[in-house]
C-alpha cells in the first residue's frame, strides 16, 4: 500500500543554518504530496503542497520539490529562524478505501526540529 | 473567519467513563476526519465522514464512535472500551474529489485518563 517515509528526528540546527528534511514515498498512481507544520500543542497547518511531477510548493521560505522519479519530496529552508521550531510532516493523497472519490492523507512520523539561537 | 473548532483543548475523565469530543467547521467542506497522535507515531485516523449521515471506520476505530447529523460538525465519542485513551486527538476537514484537496486542523483537544 501506499506510505512516507521521513527522516528521523531530532533536528538540532543553529539560527540562519540550511534544513533539508527528507521524504520518500511509495504508491500507485500520481498521488499530490503535502508538507504540513505543527508548533508546540496545536493542530497542523499546511505548509506547501505539489500536485504533480516537478512541481516545487513553496511557503515563508520552505521549498519542496515534487521529484517522481526519486519518488521524493524534500522540505529545504535556506536560513531557518527560532520560530521554525516545529514537528513537520510529510504526507500524500491516497485512494481512499471506501464509497466516494475522496481521498486519505497517508501520513510520515513527523520530524522535529529544534533551532537554537 | 472560517475554520474549525475543537472543544475544550482539555479533557479530564475516569476510566471505565465515555467522554465526547466536538468538532465544528464553518468552511462548508463535506468531509471530515478524527486523528488520534501519540509521541512517536505521527498521525493515525480513527474515522472520516465524506458526506452527512455516513462515516467509514479509519485504521484505529475500535473504542470510538462518530456521529454526522450536520454538515457542519463531527463528534467523536471515546468509549470505556478503548484500551489506552490518553492522547492528542485532532478533527481535520477538507473538500471532497479532487488530488490536491489539503486537510484543515483544529487546534486538537488533549484527552488525559486518570
Amino acid at each position: 500500500g501506499d506510505s512516507v517515509t521521513q527522516m528521523e528526528g531530532p533536528v538540532t540546527l543553529s539560527e540562519e543554518a540550511f534544513l533539508t528534511i527528507n521524504c520518500t514515498y511509495t504508491a500507485t498512481g500520481y498521488p499530490s504530496l503535502f508538507w504540513y507544520v505543527q508548533y508546540p500543542g496545536e493542530g497542523l497547518q499546511l505548509l506547501l503542497k505539489a500536485t504533480k511531477a516537478d512541481d516545487k510548493g513553496s511557503n515563508k521560505g520552505f521549498e519542496a520539490t515534487y521529484r517522481k522519479e526519486t519518488t521524493s519530496f524534500h522540505l529545504e529552508k535556506g536560513s531557518v529562524q527560532v520560530s521554525d521550531s516545529a514537528v513537520y510532516f510529510c504526507a500524500l493523497s491516497g485512494l481512499s478505501r471506501g464509497a466516494g472519490n475522496n481521498r486519505k492523507l497517508i501520513w510520515g512520523l513527523g520530524t522535529s526540529l529544534a533551532v537554537n539561537p | 473567519d472560517g475554520g474549525i473548532t475543537q472543544s475544550p483543548k482539555y479533557l479530564f475523565r475516569k476510566e471505565g467513563q465515555n467522554v465526547t469530543l466536538s468538532c465544528e467547521q464553518n468552511l462548508n467542506h463535506d468531509a471530515m476526519y478524527w486523528y488520534r497522535q501519540d509521541p512517536g507515531q505521527g498521525l493515525r485516523l480513527i474515522y472520516y465522514s465524506q458526506i452527512v449521515n455516513d462515516f467509514q471506520k479509519g485504521d484505529i476505530a475500535e473504542g470510538y464512535s462518530v456521529s454526522r447529523e450536520k454538515k457542519e460538525s463531527f463528534p467523536l465519542t471515546v468509549t470505556s472500551a478503548q484500551k489506552n485513551p490518553t492522547a492528542f486527538y485532532l478533527c481535520a476537514s477538507s473538500m471532497t474529489g479532487g488530488r490536491g484537496n489539503e486537510q484543515f486542523f483544529g487546534p486538537g483537544t488533549r484527552l488525559t485518563v486518570l
